[in-house]
């Protein structure tokens, strides 16, 4: 089982719509997750990042966190164009010290 | 500020040369990674300095891989020899506070081994 799993896609949206992207994690001790950006053949770009139970809203943008479950997400409202992009999910866990990423997924948002 | 700076951006060698690859963190950032990123296996974790001292080279692959980093604003990753399973895209990604913090990467050194 991977550490961080994620629904490799690819997610179609229609451009307005709300693009719902999900990631599991299997370590419990997983104390924070990160939502990256990456745009093709570019590296990838920090969108927002939550460590508390619940949503976390940053303009378009909102990471919701259910530890129990052990799942995060990250709801894109009124999906643009420009938000074509393959979007990374990682989690921190501080007893190995690291970031462990998923393999992704790709959005595409269509006119 | 400069972002997190990478050399080469394209390298193309042949099986069983040596390959360096560097990086220059963000200024005032104490903490660097390298990872590699492959279609298959996605973004792994290769190796970690906080304060110029590796704190994590689990992900290293094998003992043909070794990073340096002599001083705050200069990493090497090398590869001796390399093989064309190594070709991947390498990023290099500084923070300020270690791997909890935000970790901005540079722009990546495509290697393709023939």
């Amino acid at each position: 089982q991977k550490e961080v799993e994620q629904n490799s896609g690819p997610l179609s949206v229609p451009e307005g719509a709300i693009a719902s992207l999900n990631c599991t994690y299997s370590d419990r001790g997983s104390q924070s997750f990160f939502w990256y950006r990456q745009y093709s053949g570019k590296s990838p770009e920090l969108i927002m990042f939550i460590y508390s139970n619940g949503d976390k809203e940053d303009g378009r943008f909102t990471a919701q966190l259910n530890k129990a479950s052990q799942y995060v997400s990250l709801l894109i409202r009124d999906s643009q164009p420009s938000d074509s992009a393959t979007y990374l999910c990682a989690a921190f866990t501080g007893t190995a010290s690291k970031l462990t990423f998923g393999t992704g997924t790709r959005l595409q948002v269509t006119l | 500020d400069a972002g997190v700076i990478q050399s080469p951006r394209h390298e193309v060698t042949e099986m069983g040369q040596e390959v360096t690859l560097r990086c220059k963190p963000i200024s005032g950032h104490n903490s660097l990674f390298w990872y590699r990123q492959t279609m298959m296996r996605g973004l792994e974790l290769l190796i970690y300095f906080n304060n110029n001292v590796p704190i994590d080279d689990s992900g290293m692959p094998e003992d043909r891989f070794s990073a340096k980093m002599p001083n705050a604003s200069f990493s090497t990753l090398k590869i001796q020899p390399s093989e064309p399973r190594d070709s991947a895209v390498y990023f290099c990604a500084s923070s300020y506070g270690g791997a909890s913090d935000t970790q901005y990467f540079g722009p990546g050194t495509r290697l393709t081994v023939l």
